[in-house]
């Protein structure tokens, strides 16, 4: 059973970097096919798509936030994470990882219970 | 600003019918893209209720079912019951390149 697990502070100041990761248990990410994914939850809204990286590396953005984002993988600890620089209280959220359910990163059954993150 | 179009709340109460519509435009749904459904409750992980349209992944009860038509689509659930109260997301892929979602519906059991 695959279970995804973020981590990381959960509180970031205005202007520095913020950065989660995702820690993959059930399954190797170096095994292929998936799509690792990053999303979060800003305070009584709706849920926003971040990223996502292939197996291969590649990755995805979303366009708002492109210019300030690096999603990355570390197959050696089975992890991925996410980098999102110059932050300000609008990134305040829950983010949550997450995993697509075919390896066409159109929809994703797997998710971690998510970590909030406030930025002040 | 949401790409996706959802009503904000829905109510039913136990034991009836509620559907929540889901509003896109030509550039995700109405391109063809499969809409897919979660199920959220405050402080859990999003569940997957729906892909692909209208199909449930194992487990969900075949109270839930979807649809979609045109640049719309709608989740139906009948035989409403106390459990299902929870916020709902539809979500598509969008031509941008960007996974999409709508703005969520809070489904109220009275």
């Amino acid at each position: 059973q695959v279970q995804l697990q973020e981590s990381g502070p959960g509180l970031v100041k205005p202007s520095e970097t913020l950065s989660l990761t995702c820690n993959v248990s059930g399954a190797s990410i170096s095994s292929g096919g998936y799509y690792w994914s990053w999303f979060r939850q800003h305070p009584a809204k709706g849920l926003e798509w971040i990223g996502y990286i292939y197996y291969s590396g590649s990755t995805y953005y979303n366009p708002s936030l492109e210019s300030r984002l690096t999603i990355s993988v570390d197959t050696s600890k089975n992890q991925f994470s996410l980098r999102l620089t110059s932050v300000t209280a609008a990134d305040t959220a829950v983010y949550y990882c997450a995993r697509d359910s075919d390896g066409t990163g159109y929809f994703f059954s797997i998710w971690g219970q998510g970590t909030l993150v406030t930025v002040s | 600003q949401s790409v996706l179009t959802q009503p904000p709340s829905v109510s039913g109460a136990p034991g009836q019918r509620v559907t929540i519509s889901c509003t896109g435009s030509s550039s995700n749904i109405g391109a063809g893209y499969d809409v897919h459904w979660y199920q959220h409750l405050p402080g859990t992980a999003p569940k997957l209720l729906m892909y692909g349209d209208s199909n449930g992944p194992s487990g969900v009860p075949d109270r839930f079912s979807g649809s979609k038509s045109g640049t719309s689509a709608s989740l139906a659930i009948t035989g409403l019951q106390a459990e299902d109260e929870a916020d709902y997301y539809c979500q598509s892929y969008d031509s941008s390149l960007s996974v999409v979602f709508g703005g969520g519906t809070k489904l109220t059991v009275l």
